[in-house]
């Protein structure tokens, strides 16, 4: 079946260093979207790319689909304190898994003031 | 900003018993969704609901779930003779529609606690 890898599974960073995860799909997807879920929280929808090659920027956060629909990232430039959480990537399906969001392993950053 | 709303936010519950995860969509919303993330682990799809019947579930989502919308507002997980194993939290999930243009809106979640 689909899936979607994650990496690396953990992240620790001091404050002000840069973050990068990776996602990667055994399968060509429709779109893929980015939650952050904070301890004891659940996903919260960040942003979604659709278009092959397509690069979004929230503030510090960039985010890039690749050109093939298989693979994306997520960097986080001058981390805070507040970036810390566990951000996932989650392909969406094609066809008659539209619907279905396959989720990564995520990825989990901490922070050191 | 409208959100999805979830009850109980923890259930404790015996193997073998019977539970129900309930929640409420956004009110606008047509497609409905189960999510479940054990401990540590990555959230997995278990259902997609639409026009009150099943659109989509998974592997995992076997003879031991059923999912109904029982009126016009609540959208229930129920879990018939509950395994240690299904210890997870829960997450519903909804959407206006299931294309790509669309995000899926989460809940707080329901963490199930089986003994």
């Amino acid at each position: 079946g689909q899936q979607v890898m994650q990496i690396p599974q953990y992240q620790h960073v001091q404050e002000g260093e840069d973050f990068t995860t990776y996602c990667n799909s055994s399968t060509t997807l429709s779109n893929i979207q980015w939650y952050k879920q904070r301890p004891g929280g659940h996903p919260v929808f960040l942003i979604q790319l659709v278009k092959s090659g397509e690069v979004k920027k929230q503030k510090r956060l960039t985010f890039q689909f690749g050109e093939a629909k298989k693979n994306s990232s997520l960097h986080i430039t001058a981390t805070q304190t507040t970036d810390v959480g566990t951000y996932f990537c989650a392909g969406r399906g094609r066809g008659s898994t539209l619907g279905r969001l396959y989720f990564g392993r995520g990825t989990q950053l901490t922070v050191w003031p | 900003e409208p959100e999805v709303t979830q009850t109980p936010s923890h259930q404790v519950t015996q193997m073998g018993q019977e539970v129900i995860l309930r929640c409420v969509p956004i009110s606008n919303h047509l497609y409905f969704y189960w999510y479940r993330q054990i401990l540590g682990q990555k959230v997995e799809f278990l259902v997609s609901f639409y026009n009150n019947e099943i659109s989509e579930k998974s592997e995992i989502f076997d003879d031991q779930f059923s999912v109904e919308r029982p009126d016009g507002s609540n959208f229930t997980l129920k879990i018939r003779s509950t395994k240690l194993e299904d210890s997870a939290m829960y997450f519903c999930a909804s959407s206006w529609d299931r294309s790509t243009s669309y995000e899926q809106y989460f809940g707080p979640g329901t963490r199930l606690t089986v003994t």
